[in-house]
Formats: C-alpha cells, structure tokens, sequence
C-alpha cells in the first residue's frame, strides 16, 4: 500500500488563527480524504479531496472553515482557519488506490488555546 | 448515519487471553476493514473482508462478516501488551468513502 506523510504531527496555535495541514502520498492514488477525530472519539470524514476541482464536503463541514486543495495525484491540504478551541482534534489524512487499500497519515494533533 | 456501533466500548483483558470486539452497521456494504490506533495517532490497517466473504484469518486475527445481521467481529487470539490500542471498524458502500465505527479501546493487562 502506499506510504502517506502527514505534517505537522502536532501544533498549538492560538484562537483566530489558521493551519495548514500537509499529505504527501508516495505513489499516485485514486482518492484521498480528510478526516477529524475529537479527544476519545471516532473518526469523523470532513471531505473528500478531488484533483484539480473543488473538495466534497460532508455535512456539518464547509469550505470556508476547512479549505482544501489537491493539485496532483500525490498531494493535498488541509487548512483549518479561524480557530477556535473546539477545533483541537487529531487531523488525519487518508488515500486508496485501484492496486491497494486503505491508508492513512499519522495524524496532526491541534490544540488550540 | 451508516456509523458503525462498536461494542464493548471498552474491554480489559489478562495477556494470553482472547478478546472479541463486535461492530454492527446500519446498511448495505461493499467490504468492511478493522483498524488498529495507539494512543491517537495514525491508523493501521489491519485487514479487510468483503461482502461476500464470511470469515477472513490474518495471524492472530479472525474477522467473521454476517451480512443477514449487518455485523462483524474482530478476534485477537493470545493477546499481548503490544495489542493494548483502539480498534475501530469501517465500512463502504459502494464507494471509497468509509465510515467509521464508534472504537472499542482494548487493554492487555501483562
């Protein structure tokens, strides 16, 4: 399966701020993902990242909110803009291919304060 | 919501003994996986089985599928400390689009 790196691995940011989170896929993929997981909970997809268009939102998530990009087969971003402390999860990223399953990033733990 | 209910939440076991997690889903799927998480980081996946498919062995893993009652299980045989983790369930339906389960935390007591 294809090896995913994901950075930061964590951060503290202040209120009001934004974060760009970054996903790097060792090998071109079919489809990659964004998902959240808040303190002890499960994992919440956000969106799916689309190459050269417009990321699908999930409901409840929105773009302005969580602006996402996917230049190439390779490559996306996450930004979480305007924090707030209710935004500190774990952020992780995700791809799948037509050769292999399921994989994820490590993850990027926010804590906003 | 096609989220997947995981049971029991949580689960403490002696090493050397065999622990069952179960997941029940709501609706039709393409294949279901098992994840494995340490301590909130990445996910690891640990194996896949489909709809079509009733049991599937991995190791010390065996994952059963029973569409009729929308249910999986996930047994780890001779657990050991490097078990203690979170496991969570996911399913797709008809996409690559997987949702998650609620997540068992597992603890392996030495």
């Amino acid at each position: 399966s294809a090896v995913i790196s994901q950075k930061p691995s964590r951060d503290i940011c202040q209120r009001g701020t934004s974060l760009t989170i970054q996903c790097q896929v060792d090998s071109q993929v079919t489809m990659m993902f964004w998902y959240r997981q808040q303190p002890g909970q499960s994992l919440t997809l956000i969106a799916t990242a689309n190459q050269g268009s417009e990321a699908t939102y999930e409901s409840g998530f929105v773009i302005d909110k969580f602006p996402i990009s996917r230049p190439n087969l390779t490559f996306s971003t996450l930004t979480v803009s305007n924090m707030s402390p209710e935004d500190s999860s774990i952020y992780l990223c995700s791809a799948t291919g037509a050769n292999y399953g399921y994989t994820f990033g490590s993850g990027t733990r926010l804590t906003v304060v | 919501s096609q989220q997947g209910e995981e049971d029991p939440q949580a689960l403490s076991i002696q090493e050397g003994e065999n622990a069952t997690m179960n997941c029940s889903y709501k609706t039709s799927i393409n294949n279901l996986q098992w994840y494995r998480q340490n301590s909130g980081r990445g996910l690891v996946h640990l194996i896949l089985i489909r709809s079509n498919e009733r049991e599937k062995h991995s190791g010390r893993l065996r994952v059963t599928l029973d569409t009729s009652k929308k249910s999986s299980s996930l047994l780890i045989t001779a657990s050991r400390a490097a078990d203690t983790a979170s496991y969570f369930c996911a399913t797709a339906s008809g996409t690559y689009k997987y949702i998650f389960g609620t997540g068992t935390r597992l603890k392996v007591l030495a």
